[in-house]
């Protein structure tokens, strides 16, 4: 069973506006959340992390929301580059048991010049 | 620091044959991980290491799959005898959670697109 579910297998935006990625978890022990980002050919690469201590954390562009009560967080890209497009994983680990990520299934994110 | 390296980049093998991926993680990583990416599951974790000692295999498919870390350096992930429903995308990462960094990313490799026939 997926702990961790990204519900829409793909999206597009169109170039400067925002991008907004979601996923969902089921785990109420999950403390800390991961955004990674994965192009054609190559291996995924860490984008932005979020600790449960926090509701939100940016890192210029890109800008994380968690929000607890709803087990959901979400990725804002702001705005839309071309470069942007890609696919985007979520992942959600528990610090205690250890640095076992779980992730979704992935978002193909297409940024329209 | 060249990063995760993993070897070979493409494997394509008949049925039956036995499969052997490698993987060199970052120098100084005490977690090493394999996943397998496929559409349905998305990236799937296979199995992790902690210095070099296996933690948690629960997710390896079936007795066909097996793991090995002989040194920080070094690791393998076989299957024998490989199946087509094995094609998929595997990918190995580390990272050194186990420090005082702070820093709980994993690096992922490039990665091994495998195909059996």
């Amino acid at each position: 069973d997926q702990q961790v579910k990204q519900n829409s297998p793909s999206l597009s935006v169109q170039e400067g506006r925002i991008s907004i990625l979601n996923c969902d978890y089921t785990n109420s022990m999950f403390d800390y959340f991961l955004w990674y980002k994965k192009y054609p050919a190559e291996g995924p690469t860490f984008l932005i992390s979020i600790s449960s201590i926090k509701d939100k954390n940016e890192d210029g562009r890109f800008t994380v929301f968690l929000n607890k009560s709803a087990k959901h967080l979400s990725l804002h890209i702001v705005p839309s580059q071309p470069g942007d497009s890609a696919v985007y994983f979520c992942a959600a680990s528990s610090l205690n048991t250890g640095n076992q990520f779980y992730f979704g299934t992935g978002t193909s994110l297409t940024v329209i010049p | 620091d060249a990063g995760v390296i993993q070897s070979p980049r493409h494997e394509v093998t008949e049925m039956g044959q036995e499969v052997t991926l490698r993987c060199k993680p970052i120098s100084g990583h005490d977690y090493l991980f394999w996943y397998r990416q496929t559409m349905m599951r998305g990236l799937e974790l296979l199995i992790y290491f902690n210095n070099n000692v296996p933690i948690d295999d629960s997710g390896m498919p079936e007795d066909r799959f097996s793991a090995k870390m002989p040194n920080a350096s070094f690791s393998t992930l076989k299957i024998q005898p490989s199946e087509p429903r094995d094609s998929a995308v595997y990918f190995c990462a580390s990272s050194n959670f186990g420090s005082s960094t702070g820093a709980y990313e994993q690096y992922f490799g490039p990665g091994t697109r495998l195909t059996v026939t």
